[in-house]
C-alpha cells in the first residue's frame, strides 16, 4: 500500500543545517512534495521535485531524492527560529484518482537561540 | 492570483449539533477541492474530495458530508456532531496535473 513515513521531531540551533528525512512505498510517484505548517495555520507548499530529478534547490533549501531507496529529504541551511514549523513530505502516486496527495506524519522541527 | 478561504476561523459546538464549514476558492476554474482532518496526533487524513460540481468522493466513512454547489465552493456538514469530530479542517485546491495542492487557513472545531 502506499504511505509515506517520516520522523516526528527533529532540534537544531538556529545557525546550523536542518535535515528531514522522508521515506515513501510508492515508486510511480511522479512528484514529492514539502509543505510546511506553521502552528494553527493551513499547510504552505515549499518546493516539490519531479521524480526525473536527484536535486532542487531553491534559495536555502535542497531537496534530495533517492528513487532508488525511495527515501526525499529536506535540508534547510543557515536555520532560523522563523523555521520552527512541522514540515510535511507528500507523494502523488502514478495511478492518482483525483489529484490526490498521500502525506507523512510531518516532522516537528524546533529551533533553539 | 489564487486564493482559499474559509469559514469560520474557529468553532466551538456542542454534542448533537449541526454542522457547515465553508471554504470557497478564487482565480481559478474547475478546481479539485478537497477536505482534510487533522487531529491531535497531526496527521491528516483525507475526508473528501471533488473534481467538479456535483462530484463528491468519500475517502473514509463517518459523520460528516460534503457537497460542491458551486465551481469553487465546497461545503463540509453534518446533521450531529460527535466528540471525536473536533479537529482541524483543513480545506485545498488543486489542478490535478501537477497533484500540486493549495491550502486554506484552516477551521478549529470543538466539540463539547
Amino acid at each position: 500500500g502506499e504511505d509515506v513515513e517520516q520522523s516526528l521531531f527533529l532540534s537544531v540551533r538556529e545557525g546550523d543545517s536542518s535535515v528531514i528525512n522522508c521515506t515513501y512505498t510508492d515508486s510511480s510517484s511522479t512528484y514529492l512534495y514539502w509543505y510546511k505548517q506553521e502552528p494553527g495555520a493551513g499547510l504552505q507548499l515549499l518546493t516539490y521535485i519531479f521524480s526525473n530529478m536527484d536535486m532542487k534547490q531553491d534559495q536555502r533549501l535542497t531537496v534530495l531524492l533517492n528513487k532508488k531507496d525511495k527515501h526525499l529529504s529536506l535540508r534547510i541551511a543557515d536555520t532560523q527560529t522563523g523555521d520552527s514549523a512541522i514540515y510535511f513530505c507528500a507523494e502523488s502516486p502514478l495511478d492518482n484518482q483525483g489529484g490526490k496527495l498521500i502525506f507523512g506524519q510531518g516532522t516537528e522541527l524546533s529551533v533553539k537561540p | 492570483s489564487q486564493t482559499i478561504h474559509q469559514w469560520p476561523a474557529t468553532l466551538v459546538q456542542p454534542v448533537g449539533s449541526p454542522l457547515s464549514l465553508e471554504c470557497t476558492v478564487e482565480g481559478t476554474s474547475n478546481p479539485n477541492l478537497y477536505w482534510y482532518r487533522q487531529a491531535a496526533g497531526r496527521g491528516l487524513q483525507l475526508l473528501f474530495y471533488s473534481v467538479g460540481i456535483g462530484q463528491i468522493s468519500s475517502e473514509v466513512p463517518q459523520n460528516l458530508s460534503a457537497s460542491r454547489p458551486q465551481d469553487r465552493q465546497f461545503i463540509l456538514s453534518s446533521k450531529k456532531l460527535l466528540l471525536s469530530d473536533s479537529g482541524f479542517y483543513l480545506c485545498a485546491w488543486g489542478t490535478g496535473g501537477l497533484d500540486t495542492q493549495y491550502f486554506g487557513p484552516g477551521t478549529r472545531l470543538t466539540v463539547l
